[in-house]
């Protein structure tokens, strides 16, 4: 079982859906990131967040420590939102760098 | 710079070639980290810099894998004899400190033929 789960691993919505992306967790961590990755390789930072709930633009990240859990959110969602979101977290124990990544959730956004 | 420059972009190496990927990071940026990603993989951990120093190379997959970064900024990871396995993008991501965020580059994508 990988230690960092990703659901679902394909989603396709219509233009405007609300759309929620879940990540479970089964290690004891000190962050949890949530990455952007288009075709062609390039990897775009979201959040970086510990507690609670992070908001910028259309997208919300929230994290529940006790259940190990996190969802990343996407309002209005648009074409362009169209990407690999890949959830990562580094471990309690860990040194910085060493994130443990899920195998991230494909979205297609259709206009 | 602006973000984090990754050279080259596209590598292809033959079986046993030695290698050498680039990574500009962010001007200031003490930690450096790389990453390999298989093709429908996410990234894995590699290696981890602050500043000259490596803390952390416990993802290095062999020690035919070594990396550097010699003056805390530029750092370059060297694959030597390169095997078919090798073959994935090569990513560099540089961070402000512990309690930032990441900015990755685009990746160098190495495959051995």
């Amino acid at each position: 079982k990988n230690e960092v789960e990703q659901s679902p691993q394909n989603l396709t919505a219509q233009e405007g859906e609300f759309i929620t992306i879940n990540c479970s967790y089964s290690v004891g961590i000190s962050a949890l990131h949530w990455l952007q990755q288009h075709p062609g390789g390039g990897i775009v930072s979201l959040f970086m967040l510990s507690s609670g709930k992070k908001k910028h633009g259309r997208l919300i990240a929230t994290i529940n420590i006790q259940e190990k859990h996190s969802s990343l959110h996407i309002t209005a969602s648009h074409p362009r939102d169209s990407a690999v979101y890949i959830c990562a977290v580094r471990g309690a124990g860990g040194s910085q760098g060493n994130l443990i990544f899920g195998k991230g959730t494909k979205l297609s956004v259709k206009p | 710079g602006a973000g984090v420059s990754q050279s080259p972009r596209y590598k292809v190496a033959k079986r046993g070639q030695d290698v050498a990927l680039r990574c500009d990071p962010i001007s200031g940026h003490v930690s450096l980290f790389w990453y390999q990603q298989a093709l429908g993989q996410g990234p894995e951990f590699l290696t981890y810099f602050q500043n000259e120093a490596q803390l952390d190379k416990s993802g290095l997959p062999s020690d035919r894998f070594f990396a550097e970064r010699p003056e805390g900024s530029v750092s370059t990871l060297k694959i030597q004899r390169t095997q078919q396995e090798d073959s994935a993008v090569y990513l560099c991501a540089s961070s402000a400190g512990q309690y930032y965020g990441y900015t990755f580059g685009s990746g160098t994508r190495l495959t051995v033929v």
